[in-house]
């Protein structure tokens, strides 16, 4: 069945950076669109952008441009999301979610959790 | 940016009613909506594309409607397994908003 496993949580501190991972099975990996969305506890889906693991092409929501890089690994079908100066407003589960469009299926979600 | 605006926030219902989610966008997105139910602790889950298709799966006491900038999410005949959060989606253009989410809960 077309699958999307994350990796596992993370703790950071202040200042430092994140990649998390999101690994496709199921599926041609190149032939859909990877999106990354966040949810901070309790509060609602936030769009952080996308990627086109067909040849790398990204967009990214204007607040995170410069902060944010999705990245992906075609021989392993695999997608990454690096999240670079990480502040405590950056806690929160991260998802990865295959589609142009609709998202579906979506990861298991990856808790990042910035603390000193 | 688009936004999305769900109403209500919160809702309580009973197994077996009827009920209806709206969302507005501040400009018309056609019928590029989507409809997702999110449970406690677990990722989103799709229910309802491009503003009224049915996700295969999903049983038929969902449905959505409208165009434009209203529309609308119904479920009817609640099952205990609906009480969730519901969310809408615009992918009319990036970046690709949500609401801010409908609570169900049991009354």
């Amino acid at each position: 069945q077309v699958q999307l496993v994350q990796s596992g949580a993370e703790v950071k501190k202040p200042g430092a950076s994140v990649k998390v991972s999101c690994k496709a099975s199921g599926y041609t990996f190149a032939s859909f669109d990877i999106n990354w969305v966040r949810q901070a506890t309790g509060q609602g889906l936030e769009w952080m952008g996308s990627m086109i693991p067909n040849n790398g092409n990204t967009r990214y929501a204007q607040k995170f441009q410069g902060r944010v890089t999705m990245t992906r690994s075609t021989s392993i079908s695999t997608a990454y999301m690096e999240l670079s100066s990480l502040t405590s407003e950056d806690t929160a589960v991260y998802y990865c979610a295959r589609g142009t469009g609709r998202f579906d299926p979506w990861g298991q979600g990856t808790l990042v959790t910035v603390s000193s | 940016d688009i936004q999305m605006t769900q109403s209500p926030s919160s809702l309580s219902a009973s197994v077996g009613d009827r009920v209806t989610i709206t969302c507005r966008a501040s400009q018309s997105i056609s019928i590029y909506l989507n409809w997702y139910q999110q449970k406690p602790g677990k990722a989103p889950k799709l229910l309802i594309y491009a503003a009224s298709n049915l996700q295969s799966g999903v049983p038929s006491r969902f449905s959505g409607s409208g165009s434009g900038t209203d529309f609308t999410l119904t479920i009817n005949s609640l099952q205990p397994e609906d009480f969730a959060t519901y969310y809408c989606q615009q992918y009319y253009s990036p970046p690709y908003t949500f609401g801010q989410g409908t609570k169900l809960e049991i009354k």
